[in-house]
């Protein structure tokens, strides 16, 4: 069974600072692995998608890289701010579901 | 549309009756989710289709609760004699294709059940 686990589960952070939040997952057959984020009441906002083929996807101060043999992908956010603070998510994509694992909730304060 | 479209946003019902949730995919979208999120909880995998056959059922919870797509776009996910425990955010999401495109999600319909 496919297990999706995130780590830290919280972050409090200064603003400007570079932060890095981790996603493992215990079965390399997935297809790829995206990331969200969920503002509080809210749905979920896709931020972006690895494919298999890929190694690490960018968009603006987001960095995402997947290494599938390992069974890790981390997202990597270059100078915080408050509006980043969300719970971010990952999940792996398999044939049939997205498998989410527990989640990152963020603060970033002024 | 531009986005993934649930409704209602909320629905509040008596214990004991029936509801429907409604989700409108991206157009030409062909791979269609439901999630559900209880408070404080994780997102909770329901049910999948492709175009309007739902190969993988087993996440629905009880035989209370039932799903269709129709013509390969709208789904509604139904729930009969609802029960407090049913009371959650339910979220849908498409993609182009499955697994292999990338998936969007609505705004979620909060379902309270008292």
């Amino acid at each position: 069974k496919q297990e999706v686990t995130q780590i830290p589960a919280a972050l409090s952070v200064p603003e400007g600072e570079n932060l890095v939040l981790n996603c493992s997952f215990t079965d390399s057959a997935i297809y790829n692995l995206q990331w969200f984020r969920q503002d509080p009441g809210k749905g979920l906002t896709s931020l972006l998608l690895i494919q298999s083929s890929q190694r690490e996807q960018t968009s603006g101060r987001l960095n995402a890289s997947l290494d599938k043999s390992s069974g890790r992908s981390t997202l990597y956010i270059a100078a915080s701010q408050p509006g980043d603070s969300a719970t971010y998510l990952c999940a792996g994509i398999n044939t049939d579901k997205l498998i989410f694992g527990t989640g990152t909730r963020l603060q970033v304060f002024p | 549309g531009a986005g993934v479209s649930q409704s209602p946003s909320n629905k509040v019902t008596e214990k004991g009756k029936d509801v429907e949730l409604r989700c409108d995919p991206i157009s030409g979208h062909t791979a269609l989710y439901w999630y559900r999120q209880s408070l404080g909880q994780g997102l909770e995998f329901l049910i999948y289709f492709q175009g309007n056959s739902a190969p993988d059922k087993s996440g629905l919870p009880s035989d209370r609760f039932s799903a269709e797509r129709t013509g390969g776009s709208v789904s509604t996910l139904t729930i009969q004699r609802t029960q407090q425990e049913d009371s959650a955010v339910y979220l849908c999401a498409s993609s182009l294709t499955a697994h292999l495109g990338e998936a969007f999600f609505g705004q979620g319909t909060r379902l309270t059940v008292v």
